[in-house]
């Protein structure tokens, strides 16, 4: 079984910093890992996935996450946040070639960007 | 339609009534899934559907929870006898079919039990 954990709740940021939001999982297997992002009043959206090959993954908004197999992590980065931004981020894991509905997600972890 | 539709967007209902709530796919789609979000919880997997095979329904809490999907394509989610902790978001999506490794969400349907 997988087990995802993001161990910040909430990340407060100004504009125009750099953020990290932080993803471990924990897996017997080779995983898919995903982040996902939910603004205020909207459902889930994709932000970017690492399925193989580069571990360096870019996704949507500037949002780029780099997958760490010996520390097992999958953190999510982006060097200039927007107020835009704010929003709650997922992350998830599944084993592959098992489809969406064994995604397991973590708790989220909200963001907070201020002027 | 161009994206995953769900109503209501809001449900206010009292404890021990019946609540159905309603999802709408993308057009095309044949995998539809439903999720439960709860205050400062992940995403819960309640059920899967996939064409015409028999749904997932490992995911669903108790037995007052059912969904059904008509003619592969809209979905009704629908909790008997509601409970305080039934309260939560309630997500819908939908993905190409189920070899996919992205699905599209709908807005949610926010359940408040009082």
């Amino acid at each position: 079984a997988q087990s995802v954990t993001q161990l910040d709740s909430q990340v407060p940021v100004f504009e125009e910093a750099p953020v990290e939001l932080r993803c471990n999982y924990s897996s017997s297997v080779s995983v898919y890992l995903f982040w996902y992002v939910q603004y205020p009043n909207q459902g889930l959206q994709l932000l970017l996935k690492y399925l193989s090959g580069s571990t360096l993954v870019k996704g949507i908004n500037g949002f780029e996450a780099e997958f760490n197999k010996s520390q097992t992590s999958f953190h999510l980065r982006k060097p200039s946040v927007h107020i835009s931004d704010t929003a709650e981020y997922f992350c998830a894991v599944s084993p592959p070639n098992t489809g969406f509905q064994k995604l397991v997600f973590g708790t989220g972890t909200r963001l907070l960007v201020s002027p | 339609g161009a994206g995953v539709s769900q109503s209501p967007s809001n449900k206010v209902t009292e404890k021990g009534k019946d609540v159905e709530l309603r999802c709408d796919p993308i057009s095309g789609h044949t995998a539809l899934y439903w999720y439960r979000q709860s205050l400062g919880q992940g995403l819960e997997f309640l059920i899967y559907f996939q064409g015409n095979s028999a749904p997932d329904k490992s995911g669903l809490p108790s037995d007052r929870f059912s969904a059904e999907r008509t003619g592969g394509s809209v979905s009704t989610l629908t909790i008997q006898r509601t409970q305080q902790e039934d309260s939560a978001v309630y997500l819908c999506a939908s993905s190409l079919d189920f070899r996919g490794t992205e699905a599209f969400f709908g807005q949610g349907t926010r359940l408040t039990v009082v």
